[in-house]
C-alpha cells in the first residue's frame, strides 16, 4: 500500500525557516517524480514544486523560487521541502504527492497524496 | 502561467441527479487535464487523468471529456459520498495549476 506521511509543520515567525519531510513507503520511491502541493486555509490547491526521480530536475512555483528548495533522499525514501524567508501567505497545509509523468503516453498527474502538514507563518 | 477556470464554483444537487462541472484553460493543454475530489479536512484524491481516463477504483458514474481548452467532469447519478469539492488541474506545463474548485452540496 502506498503511504506518504508528511511531518515538520508548525508555527514559525515571518522571515523564519522550516523543513518539511515526507516519508514514503509501499512503492519504489526512486522510480517516481514527487510533488509538494499546498492549500491555504479555506482556499484551493496550489502546486509548489516537484522533483525528478534522481533530483536532476526541479521545478518551482514562481512565488517560492529562491526561498524553497525541494530535495529527496532515495536511500531513505524521503522527500523534503526546505522553506526559508517564510511569509504569511505561505500559511497552508502542505501535501506531498507521488507523480506519474510519462511523456510517451502524454500523462502527468498526482496519483497519491499524503494527509498533509500545517505550516502557520505568524508573529 | 496557464489559468484554469471552473464553473460553477458551487452547486446544490440531490442524490440521483446528473451533475456536470466545466473547466476551461487559458490556452491549449491538449489532454493534460486531471480531476481531483476533496472531502472536508482530507487530502485530495485523483478521479480522472488525461481528461477522460478513470483512475483505478473510482466508480464508473464519474466520467470526463474534452480536449484543447474545454473540459467537463460528469457524475451520472450523484451519490451521498460524492458531496465534496472537485478541482481540475492542468499538467501541460509548469507551474501545474488548479481550478478554484467546485463545491457540490446537498440540495
Amino acid at each position: 500500500e502506498v503511504q506518504l506521511v508528511e511531518s515538520g509543520g508548525g508555527l514559525v515567525q515571518p522571515g523564519g525557516s522550516l523543513r518539511l519531510s515526507c516519508a514514503a513507503s509501499g512503492f519504489t520511491f526512486s522510480n517516481y517524480w514527487m510533488s509538494w502541493v499546498r492549500q491555504a486555509p479555506g482556499k484551493g490547491l496550489e502546486w509548489v514544486a516537484h522533483i525528478q526521480q534522481y533530483g536532476s530536475e526541479k521545478y518551482y512555483l514562481d512565488s517560492v523560487k529562491g526561498r524553497f528548495t525541494i530535495s529527496r533522499d532515495n536511500a531513505k525514501n524521503s522527500l523534503s521541502l526546505q522553506m526559508n524567508s517564510l511569509r504569511a501567505e505561505d500559511t497552508a497545509v502542505y501535501y506531498c504527492g507521488r507523480d506519474i509523468i510519462n511523456g510517451y503516453l502524454q500523462l502527468s498527474y498526482i496519483e497519491y497524496w499524503g494527509q498533509g502538514t500545517l505550516v502557520t507563518v505568524s508573529s | 502561467d496557464i489559468q484554469m477556470t471552473q464553473s460553477p464554483t458551487s452547486l446544490s444537487a440531490s442524490v440521483g441527479d446528473r451533475v456536470t462541472i466545466t473547466c476551461r484553460a487559458s490556452q491549449t493543454i491538449t489532454n493534460y487535464l486531471n480531476w481531483y475530489q476533496q472531502m472536508p479536512g482530507k487530502a485530495p484524491k485523483l478521479l480522472m487523468y488525461a481528461a477522460s481516463k478513470l483512475q483505478s477504483g473510482v466508480p464508473s458514474r464519474f466520467s470526463g471529456s474534452g480536449s484543447g481548452t474545454d473540459f467537463t467532469l460528469t457524475i451520472s447519478s450523484l451519490q451521498p459520498e460524492d458531496f465534496a469539492t472537485y478541482y481540475c488541474q492542468q499538467s501541460y506545463s509548469t507551474p501545474w495549476t488548479f481550478g478554484q474548485g467546485t463545491k457540490v452540496e446537498i440540495k
